[in-house]
C-alpha cells in the first residue's frame, strides 16, 4: 500500500480565497483523522471519521471549515473563507479498529494563506 | 478531557550521549499512551505505544519508555543517541474503549550533534 495520500503537497493562496486539502486513507482502515499543525499549537486534532461518519468536530476551529467523506477512500478538508490564520501543515492520518492508536500519517499539506 | 505536557521545547546532544524526553499526561481514567517520530520533511510514525501490562515499553531504533502511574508519566529513553534520531518527538493519549481521538503534547525538537 502507498500509505496515506494528501494533496496537494503545498498550496498558497490568498485570503478569503476557497481552499480544498484531499486525503486518500489506508485502504481498509476505519478511521480517519484530520490535524493541524503549527508552531504556537502544535498538533491539533480537528476532527475524525469512523467508516466514513463524523464521530468528533469539535477541534474544527469554526464554520469556514468543513470535512467530508463520501466514501471509505476519500475525504476533503475545506476552509472557506480562508484567512491568514489558517497557515498550517495540515495531517490526514488512518487507523485500524484493531491496532487503536496506531495512526498512519500522510505526508500533510503545509498551506500559506497570504 | 485529556492533555499533554513535554517540557522540553528542544533538546541538543552529542552522538553516544543518553537520552530522556519528558511526557506527563492529564486524565483522571485509564490511558492509552504513544510516542511519534517526525524526521524532518517526513509524516510522523509510531515509535511506541502503551496499553497495558509491562510499564516499560520497547520500540523501534532502540527506544524505550516507562508508564509511571503514580507520576502520570511516559518518557522516552536512549541509552545512546545517533545523529540520525535527528528528529521531533511528540507524545500522545487517547482514552480507550471507544474513543479514537489521540491528543498529542507540542512536541520536542531533538538535534544531534555528530
Amino acid at each position: 500500500d502507498a500509505g496515506v495520500i494528501q494533496s496537494p503537497r503545498h498550496e498558497v493562496t490568498e485570503m478569503g480565497q476557497e481552499v480544498t486539502l484531499r486525503c486518500k486513507p489506508i485502504s481498509g482502515h476505519d478511521y480517519l483523522f484530520w490535524y493541524r499543525q503549527t508552531m504556537m499549537r502544535g498538533l491539533e486534532l480537528l476532527i475524525y471519521f469512523n467508516n466514513n461518519v463524523p464521530i468528533d468536530d469539535s477541534g474544527m476551529p469554526e464554520d469556514r471549515f468543513s470535512a467530508k467523506m463520501p466514501n471509505a477512500s476519500f475525504s476533503t478538508l475545506k476552509i472557506q473563507p480562508s484567512e491568514p490564520r489558517d497557515s498550517a501543515v495540515y495531517f490526514c492520518a488512518s487507523s485500524l479498529e484493531r491496532d487503536r492508536g496506531k495512526a498512519f500519517f500522510g505526508q500533510g499539506t503545509r498551506l500559506t494563506v497570504v | 478531557a485529556q492533555s499533554v505536557s513535554q517540557h522540553n521545547h528542544h533538546v541538543i546532544l552529542s552522538e553516544a550521549a543518553s537520552l530522556e524526553l519528558g511526557c506527563n499526561y492529564s486524565y483522571g481514567g485509564t490511558v492509552n499512551l504513544f510516542w511519534y517520530v517526525q524526521y524532518p520533511g517526513q509524516h510522523l510514525q509510531l515509535l511506541l505505544k502503551y496499553f497495558s501490562g509491562d510499564p516499560l515499553v520497547k520500540g523501534i531504533k532502540g527506544f524505550e519508555a516507562e508508564f509511571i502511574k503514580s507520576k502520570f508519566s511516559f518518557n522516552l529513553r536512549k541509552p545512546s543517541v545517533q545523529w540520525s534520531d535527528t528528529a521531533e518527538y511528540f507524545c500522545a493519549v487517547n482514552a480507550p474503549f471507544g474513543n479514537e481521538k489521540l491528543t498529542f503534547g507540542t512536541g520536542t525538537r531533538l538535534t544531534i550533534i555528530p
